[in-house]
């Protein structure tokens, strides 16, 4: 079955890093992404990964797959307050045609 | 580039109407998606199309309906409403390949009183 998991909360003090994690069970899935959503807004990509690469690093951002446990995570470095959204995990399957499936979020709160 | 384009972006309707929301994807982009996005649920597919074709559909009753014009535009349309669509409409536009990174509009937001 196609299902993406996420914690719903996570906080953490401004200059701390965060990190964000994500299961997902179906073995089909392609690619793998972040999206971050603030408030009143759409969801905007932050990073993505291939389904055969284990990491993948952007700057403050470093994203590592673990396919055998289909557990992706997002590690953000120095987390500042314009951090603070809330950050949806997402794999690309086939199944029956593409679609994007997504969970249901992680509020992310960075303290001062 | 335009972003993606949705209207309107506020919506109030009654139970029983039926609602058209509208999607322009970005220039060049051939696939749209549609999202519904609640509190509880997060982010559920509802459909993609690709080329005026539906090609992928989510789990939802027939009342929910869309369609992709020549140009690439998407309506969607949900008959019949009741409460529990209320929620966050999203559309997201993407080239159509099979790395896709979707381009999400800012939404519809629908109340159903």
């Amino acid at each position: 079955g196609e299902d993406v998991e996420q914690s719903l909360f996570l906080s953490v003090r401004e200059g701390d890093s965060s990190v964000i994690n994500c299961t997902y069970t179906d073995s089909s899935s392609t690619y793998l992404y972040w999206y971050k959503q603030e408030p009143g807004a759409g969801l905007q990509l932050l990073t993505y990964i291939f389904s055969n690469m284990d990491m993948k690093q952007d700057q403050r951002l470093t994203v590592l797959l673990n396919k055998k446990d289909k557990h992706l995570s997002l590690r953000i470095a120095d987390t500042q307050t314009g951090d603070s959204a809330i950050y949806f995990c997402a794999e690309r399957v086939n199944t029956g045609g593409f679609k994007t499936i997504f969970g249901a979020g992680t509020r992310l709160f960075v303290k001062a | 580039k335009a972003g993606v384009t949705q209207t309107p972006r506020y919506l109030i309707k009654t139970r029983g109407q039926q609602v058209t929301l509208s999607c322009s994807p970005i220039s060049g982009h051939r696939s749209v998606s549609w999202y519904q996005q609640t509190p509880g649920q997060g982010l559920q597919f509802l459909f993609e199309y690709f080329s005026e074709t539906q090609r992928n559909k989510g789990n939802f009753p027939g009342r929910f309906s869309g369609r992709q014009f020549s140009n690439s535009r998407s309506e969607m349309n949900v008959s019949t409403l009741e409460l529990g669509d209320s929620a966050l409409y999203l559309c997201a536009s993407s080239q159509g390949g099979l790395g896709e990174k979707l381009f999400f509009g800012s939404g519809t937001q629908l109340s159903v009183l």
